[in-house]
């Protein structure tokens, strides 16, 4: 099947600095993605969605780059804050269901 | 307007005992979705419903069942569980189940079956 996969389990920064957050998806054909956030013991929550037509998109602290030739997308938060720590999860609705296919994650540590 | 709920929050379950979890939406959304999460192997989808009456198998759906009798309510029953379902459950719904539908997950049940 089609994979979603985040190239660093962890990833540990110093409150302020900028943050990169890098997931590869395997179906060329994947046209949105989405990024989650999901803090301890809560479910997953919204963050940003890009569209195959589009290379970037920016939300408040956030962007998410999409390189469709290598198919690879990040997600770049700026001025990290502690309430940034949580587990970040790319996903890709693809294979026609546009039923979300989530990656395993990334932890995001932020230390003050 | 709670969202998404989820009941019970956690539960220690003697295998082959049967199980139903709980989730409901108030969000008139169509679509609702059952996830499981496992350390190291991130959200696996059991079992989807894209409208009230009719559902669909996800990645794992074996050792589950779902019913969608109504558009609020979409619960989980394992009918003998056993260890390997031990595990976090998390309900979500979207408006709908085309791209673009943004999903929106309850707050999860820890399962522990023993």
């Amino acid at each position: 099947g089609e994979s979603v996969g985040l190239h660093l389990p962890t990833l540990s920064v110093q409150e302020g600095d900028n943050s990169i957050i890098n997931c590869a998806y395997s179906n060329s054909a994947s046209d949105y993605f989405i990024w989650y956030k999901q803090e301890s013991g809560k479910g997953p929550q919204f963050i940003i969605d890009i569209r195959s037509n589009m290379d970037k998109r920016q939300g408040q602290r956030v962007t998410v780059l999409l390189n469709k030739t290598v198919k690879h997308l990040s997600l770049q938060i700026a001025a990290t804050q502690p309430g940034d720590s949580a587990v970040y999860f790319c996903a890709d609705p693809s294979g026609g269901s546009y039923i979300p296919t989530f990656g395993r994650g990334t932890s995001l540590i932020v230390h003050p | 307007i709670a969202g998404i709920t989820q009941a019970p929050t956690s539960q220690i379950l003697a295998a082959g005992r049967r199980m139903t979890l709980r989730c409901t939406q108030d969000m008139r959304h169509n679509a609702m979705y059952w996830y499981r999460q496992d350390l190291g192997l991130g959200l696996r989808l059991i079992h989807y419903s894209n409208t009230a009456g009719t559902t669909g198998k996800g990645e794992v759906p074996d050792g589950y069942s779902v019913s969608r009798a109504n558009t609020d309510d979409f619960p989980l029953t394992l009918a003998s569980a056993v260890p390997s379902q031990t595990s976090v459950y998390f309900c979500a719904s979207s408006e709908n189940s085309g791209a673009g539908d943004t999903q929106y997950f309850g707050p999860g049940t820890r399962l522990t079956v023993l």
